[in-house]
C-alpha cells in the first residue's frame, strides 16, 4: 500500500523550463510534508518542507504547492538548471506511537532530467 | 566535518557471508535509522532507533540485525548474504522532540553480493 503516490516516474525539462513533480496522500494524520532532493551517490537531503496550515512555501527557485482539501502537493522549480538533475522524493510525516517519534513515509522518487 | 558518516562506502561479498555496516552521527540526535535504498531508487525504512532503543523494525529478515551501543553509533550487520540484498544502504539520524521528522543521511554504503 503506497500511502504516498509521487509523479511522474521520470521528467525531462529544458534549462530554463519549469519541473513539477506531483505528489497526493491519503492518511489525514500527516502534519509535515518535505521533499528531498539526491544526487547520484549521495544520499537524499532535505530541500523544502511545508506544513498543512499554509497552501504555498517558496524558497528561492524552489516552491511547495499544498491543497489540503484535495490532499496534494506539488514541488514546482523554475528556471530549472542542469544541476537540478537529481532524483526527488515527496514524503509525509506523522507522529508514531506514543512520545516524540515520526514516522516518514516516502513516495517513490521522480528522477528530474534538465537539458542545457 | 561528516554529520552522518558510513563505513565501508562500497561492499562487495560473496553468497553466504556476513558482513557489517557501521554508522556515526555527531550531530547529537537521539534518533537513527536504516534504510535500503534498491536499483530503482526506493527508498524503504529497515529499522529506527531512538536513544538506543528499537522503535521501528518494518518487516526485515531477521538475518538483519542492528546494534545501537549509544545514541551516536548504530550499525547494521547482515548475516547469510542473499543476492537480494544487493543495494544502497543508508544510515540517518534525526532529532527527537523536534516536531517534522526532518531526517539527514549519510553517503550511503552500496553492497553487492556475488
Amino acid at each position: 500500500q503506497q500511502q504516498v503516490k509521487q509523479s511522474p516516474q521520470s521528467l525531462i525539462v529544458q534549462k530554463g523550463g519549469i519541473s513539477i513533480i506531483n505528489c497526493a496522500y491519503e492518511n489525514t494524520a500527516f502534519d509535515y510534508f518535505p521533499w528531498y532532493q539526491q544526487f547520484p551517490g549521495k544520499g537524499p537531503a532535505l530541500l523544502i518542507a511545508i506544513r498543512p496550515d499554509v497552501s504555498e512555501k517558496k524558497e528561492g527557485r524552489f516552491t511547495i504547492s499544498f491543497n489540503k482539501s484535495a490532499k496534494q502537493f506539488s514541488l514546482h522549480i523554475m528556471d530549472s538548471q542542469p544541476g537540478d538533475s537529481a532524483t526527488y522524493f515527496c514524503a509525509a510525516s506523522r507522529q508514531y506511537n506514543a512520545g516524540n517519534n515520526r514516522k516518514l513515509i516516502w513516495g517513490l522518487g521522480t528522477s528530474l532530467a534538465v537539458n542545457p | 566535518d561528516t554529520a552522518v558518516s558510513q563505513t565501508p562506502k562500497y561492499l562487495v561479498t560473496q553468497m553466504g557471508n556476513d558482513k557489517s555496516i557501521k554508522c556515526e552521527q555527531n550531530l547529537g540526535h537521539d534518533t537513527m535509522y536504516w534504510y535500503k535504498q534498491d536499483s530503482k531508487k526506493f527508498l524503504k525504512i529497515m529499522f529506527s532507533y531512538n536513544n538506543k532503543e528499537l522503535i521501528i523494525n518494518e518487516t526485515v529478515p531477521n538475518r538483519f540485525s542492528p546494534k545501537s551501543p549509544d545514541k551516536a553509533h548504530l550499525n547494521l550487520h547482515i548475516n547469510s548474504l542473499e543476492l537480494g540484498d544487493s543495494a544502497v544502504y543508508f544510515c540517518a539520524s534525526s532529532p527527537s522532540g523536534g516536531n517534522t521528522g526532518e531526517l539527514f543521511f549519510g553517503e550511503g554504503s552500496r553492497l553487492t553480493v556475488l
